[in-house]
């Protein structure tokens, strides 16, 4: 059973479509990161939220962490092809352990 | 400078073989964290290795196993190998241990993908 569920598992859409993944979990964590991994490659840090209720931006991706610590969203604006891979949320707890998601593949078409 | 370095990047055993694979971390970092990445389940922790000294340990059955050496290169080996071992097998570095803290970033290479068959 996986500490963290993201949703949805794959999604598909056009480009410059706009799109939002989830992640969820029961527990609590201190801080909560996203990673991408393209194919052939390790997971890259995006970024870190750390407050409950934090909204961070990075050009246009847009990063959402819950106001109880539990859940976090990404959205990504106006998609292009090279946002294409798998998106990874990542919970570090109190005890500073890191738990992933199992990721939500993302596809873009030009 | 130069990033995470994991070998070999693809290999193919049979049932029953060992495995060793090979981590060295940014020029730097001490901390070194494996991780089994399936379809299925994402990225399982495996272990955490910081100055030679195994700090933590994730749900894996004494077949995996890991090193640390004193230039901070890592290892691990997998023995007797299953048909369910075949995975992508990441390894992470960063400055120090305890996972990703503040300024604490985890960095990973592009992992060993094992087939077994």
């Amino acid at each position: 059973t996986q500490l963290l569920e993201q949703s949805p598992q794959f999604l598909s859409i056009q480009e410059g479509e706009n799109l939002t993944v989830y992640c969820n979990s029961s527990s609590v964590f201190s801080s909560l990161q996203w990673y991408r991994q393209e194919p052939g490659e390790g997971p890259v840090l995006l970024v870190t939220v750390v407050t409950g209720g934090e909204v961070k931006k990075l050009k246009r991706l847009t990063f959402q962490f819950g106001d109880a610590r539990k859940d976090s969203s990404l959205h990504i604006t106006a998609a292009q092809p090279g946002d294409t891979g798998l998106y990874l949320c990542a919970g570090i707890s109190n005890d500073y352990k890191l738990s992933f998601g199992a990721g939500t593949t993302v596809t873009v078409r030009a | 400078k130069a990033g995470v370095t994991q070998t070999p990047r693809y290999l193919i055993k049979t049932r029953g073989q060992q495995v060793t694979l090979s981590c060295s971390p940014i020029s730097g970092h001490r901390s070194v964290s494996w991780y089994q990445q399936t379809p299925g389940q994402g990225l399982q922790f495996l272990f955490e290795y910081f100055s030679e000294t195994q700090r933590n340990k994730g749900n894996f059955p004494g077949r995996f196993s890991g090193r640390q050496f004193s230039n901070s290169r890592s290892e691990m080996n997998v023995s007797t190998l299953e048909l369910g071992d075949s995975a992508l097998y990441l390894c992470a570095s960063s400055l120090l241990p305890g996972g990703a803290v503040g300024a604490n970033v985890l960095t990973f290479g592009a992992g060993s993908r094992l087939t077994v068959l």
